[in-house]
């Protein structure tokens, strides 16, 4: 298994463009996880989905913050509009429930710059 | 819902020594406390756990020690190495659900 797949790797945009990560969680694992990591922040959860659902979004910071998940092999991470202070690198990482424990494996991020 | 904390944010030790990193959860629910590696510009890795069941587990020079009564976790590295160096998280979770709540970081740097 190639693990899990986020795209793109870099993304460097200006204020108020529209960006989207994308996430491909291992296959057969049913929980995928957003997560932002800053210096200031350390890694917060945005948002995460149990069997395509989303279960608590409670960490996405506003309105132009918004994720889905159409399908158990793809989430994508949505900001429109973007703003400096998003600059960030966003992983993206997933589980299984039926595993013995809750191991999350985390995609490489997405190093988000916003200009 | 679950509140960690860890201390302490940075930890400097001279190569051959322990370090010791702290966590405090909030919600006693919580039964499985993972611990993860971030090596510079990589992602986090789970190096060891443990569950609520276990006062303490130890694989080579890493060694976690749990304290349900007082809801404290401990990471303890023995024999420090350079490559030790990184930042190291500590998280708690309930495994009947996925909802999994990280402190914010430990930086160790290790000095040769």
């Amino acid at each position: 298994d190639a693990g899990v797949i986020q795209s793109p790797r870099h993304e460097v945009t200006e204020m108020g463009q529209e960006v989207t990560l994308r996430c491909k969680p291992i296959s057969g694992h049913n929980s995928l996880f957003w997560y932002r990591q800053t210096m200031m922040r350390g890694l917060e959860l945005l948002i995460y989905f149990n069997n395509n659902v989303p279960i608590d979004d409670s960490g996405m910071p506003e309105d132009r913050f918004s994720a889905k998940m159409p399908n158990a092999s793809f989430s994508t991470l949505k900001i429109q509009p973007s703003e400096p202070r998003d600059s960030a690198v966003y992983f993206c990482a997933s589980s299984s429930r039926r595993a013995l424990n809750n191991e999350q494996f985390f995609g490489p991020g997405t190093r988000l710059t916003v200009l | 819902g679950e509140n960690v904390e860890q201390h302490p944010s940075t930890l400097s030790v001279q190569e051959g020594d322990s370090a010791v990193i702290k966590c405090t959860y909030s919600d006693s629910a919580s039964n499985y406390f993972p611990w993860y590696k971030q090596e510079l510009g990589k992602r986090p890795q789970l190096i060891i756990d443990i569950r609520s069941n276990v006062g303490e587990k130890k694989d080579q020079r890493i060694a976690v020690t749990l304290n349900k009564t007082a809801k404290h976790f401990s990471l303890h590295i023995t024999e420090t190495q350079p490559e030790d160096s990184a930042v190291y998280f500590c998280a708690a979770s309930f495994l009947d659900n996925n909802d999994m709540r990280f402190g914010a970081g430990t930086r160790l740097t290790v000095k040769p």
